[in-house]
């Protein structure tokens, strides 16, 4: 079936340094995709989102390309701070009805934020 | 504004209880949805709902029960708990027009 895969579990960096997490997806008629924070105990809290007709979109200090080539996402953090350690999540956001959406989720990129 | 709000934050249910988890949202919003989410992996959708009244299955159903009488909440019952649910259960909604999703804080369930 059509699954959301991240390309690293874990992943470590200095603070104040750039972070990048990555994530594949296999679905080539997905159209909208969103990155998801996930801290420990906390509900995931959406991050930025992306349409298949852009290949990049900027937020405050994140960054999200999208290469629909290769089915590939990218998330980049600028100058990382340690409020970004958390669990990130792409997700495929596939049509339900309306605008109501199905996300399905990749099992996550732990970032934790060395000082 | 409270956004989406679980209860309860944590429990444990024996083999065979039933039990439901509470869902609220003060958005106003039109739809909502239930997520699991096990050890490690990401969400999946168990049920969802576009509007009061209507209720549709997602991806992982079985073994569970929603309605939506109001527009606010949204409760899923397990009605013979199994060691298979044992998750983090979340509820988010969303409002029309926008594909959004607002999360609430979850539910840790345990069936021994």
């Amino acid at each position: 079936g059509e699954s959301v895969g991240l390309h690293l579990p874990t992943l470590s960096v200095q603070e104040g340094d750039n972070s990048i997490i990555n994530c594949a997806y296999s679905n080539s008629a997905s159209d909208y995709f969103i990155w998801y924070k996930q801290e420990s105990g906390k509900g995931p809290q959406f991050i930025i989102d992306i349409r298949s007709n852009m290949d990049k979109r900027q937020g405050q200090r994140v960054t999200v390309l999208l290469n629909k080539t290769v089915k590939h996402l990218s998330l980049q953090i600028a100058a990382t701070q340690p409020g970004d350690s958390a669990v990130y999540f792409c997700a495929d956001a596939g049509p339900l009805s309306g605008s109501a959406r199905q996300l399905t989720f990749g099992s996550g990129t732990q970032l934790t934020v060395l000082p | 504004n409270a956004g989406v709000t679980q209860t309860p934050k944590f429990r444990i249910l024996k083999i065979g209880q039933s039990m439901t988890l509470q869902c609220t949202q003060d958005m106003n919003h039109n739809y909502m949805y239930w997520y699991r989410q096990d050890p490690g992996m990401g969400l999946k959708l168990i049920y969802y709902s576009v509007g009061a009244g209507i209720t549709d299955k997602g991806e992982v159903p079985n073994g569970y029960n929603v309605s939506r009488s109001t527009t606010e909440d949204f409760p899923l019952r397990l009605e013979l708990a199994a060691p298979s649910q044992t998750s983090v259960y979340f509820c988010a909604s969303s409002s029309e027009g926008k594909e959004k999703l607002f999360f609430g804080s979850g539910t840790q369930l345990s069936v021994l």
